[in-house]
Parts: C-alpha cells; structure tokens; sequence
C-alpha cells in the first residue's frame, strides 16, 4: 500500500526564518510526486510536480527537491503570507487514472 | 475563467437524508475526482471519472454514488447520509500536463 507522511504536523516560524518541510513516502513505483499550499476553507492549490529523483522546482521563496524517499519543501526567507497548510502528494505507475495519494499536511504559520 | 465550481458551500443533512453534491470544471479535462478531507488527515479519494460515460471507485467509495454524462459536469450522490460522511468535499480535475486543479469544496455535516 502506497503510504506518505509529512513532517512535521505544524512548524511556527519567525518571519525570514528559513526552514523545511519533508514528505516520505512509500510506494511501489513513483510517477510523480506534488506540492500543494492549502489556506483555511479553500481547495488545494497546485505549486510544483517531481518526477525523478535529483530534481528541483523553484517558485518565489519555495524550492521543492525530490531524492528516492523522501520530498523537501525548502522555504527561504518566509513571510506571513506563506502561512498555510502544505500538502505532498504521491502517484504512482498502478494508478489507472493517475490519482494522487496524499499526505496529511505541513500546517505552516509565520508570525511577523 | 471559472476553472472548477463546486455547489452548494455547506451543507446540513439530517441522518438518512440524501443530496448530491454539484461539480463543474470549464477546462475540458477528461479526468475528474471527489476527494473528501477530514480534520487532520490527508485527502482520500472517493470516485473518479476518466471520460464522460466512465466512473470506477476509489479508496473510500462505500456511501457515494456518481455519474459523468457530460465532460463538464461530475456531481457525487450521497443515499442516506450517515454521521461518518461529515466531511470536506472537493472535486478536481486533471489537466494535460498532469495537474490537478481543485473546487473551493463543499462542508458537509450529517447530525
């Protein structure tokens, strides 16, 4: 059974204290792993897919880097308009509809 | 560019009452999903729809029920509600490039 966990459950940081967040995961083939930001009572917004391992995504003050278990999400220098809930997301080759398997999120604050 | 709409916003049901959860997407996309979102826990997929005329079950089926007549449209039937089913509802559809785009959800709470 494929499996992702994401640590930590929550992480408070000081504004342009830079940190990151991991996603391992455990699945019988990997097609492609995802990023999602997810703010209080909306849907999940894509940020970033990775499809094999060594590569890096960048977006603003996210970097996303994928090794063979595990997925950080790198954030450098936050600000409290990154405050969210981070979500990974796995999907593998036995998916006949390419459906994602997901984690159960990063819940990000950072206060100014 | 609308993207994917999900109706109603929130929802009350009583105990054995039945609703169907609307979902529209405007992009064209062949793939749509239902996902539902408990505190804490990451998304668990409920059905998922490959074309218009195909759906297959997911990871958490028991209770639903959907249908795709159309490519736009991919609304998720709930019979006899049951408190287990208070949830977040969200519907997504996927793109050519393999990227998943979400509807704003639905709360519901069965009492």
């Amino acid at each position: 059974e494929d499996q992702v966990t994401q640590s930590p459950e929550a992480l408070r940081l000081q504004e342009g204290e830079s940190s990151s967040l991991n996603c391992s995961y455990t699945v019988s083939g990997l097609r492609g792993l995802f990023w999602y930001r997810q703010d209080p009572g909306k849907g999940p917004e894509f940020l970033f897919t990775l499809y094999s391992a060594g590569e890096e995504k960048e977006k603003e003050r996210l970097k996303a880097t994928l090794t063979k278990k595990e997925s950080f999400l790198h954030i450098t220098a936050p600000k409290p308009e990154d405050s969210a809930t981070y979500l990974c997301a796995v999907q593998t080759f036995s998916g006949s509809a390419r459906q994602l398997t997901f984690g159960s999120g990063t819940q990000l604050t950072v206060l100014p | 560019n609308a993207g994917v709409t999900q109706t109603p916003k929130f929802r009350i049901l009583k105990i054995g009452q039945s609703m169907t959860l609307q979902c529209t997407q405007d992009m064209n996309h062949n793939y749509m999903y239902w996902y539902r979102q408990d505190p804490g826990m990451g998304l668990k997929l409920i059905y998922y729809s490959v074309g218009a005329g195909i759906t297959d079950k997911g990871e958490v089926p028991n209770g639903y029920n959907v249908s795709r007549s159309t490519t736009e449209d991919f609304p998720l039937r709930l019979e006899l509600a049951a408190p287990s089913q208070t949830s977040v509802y969200f519907c997504a559809s996927r793109s050519q490039e393999n990227e998943q785009y979400f509807g704003p959800g639905t709360r519901l709470t069965v009492t």
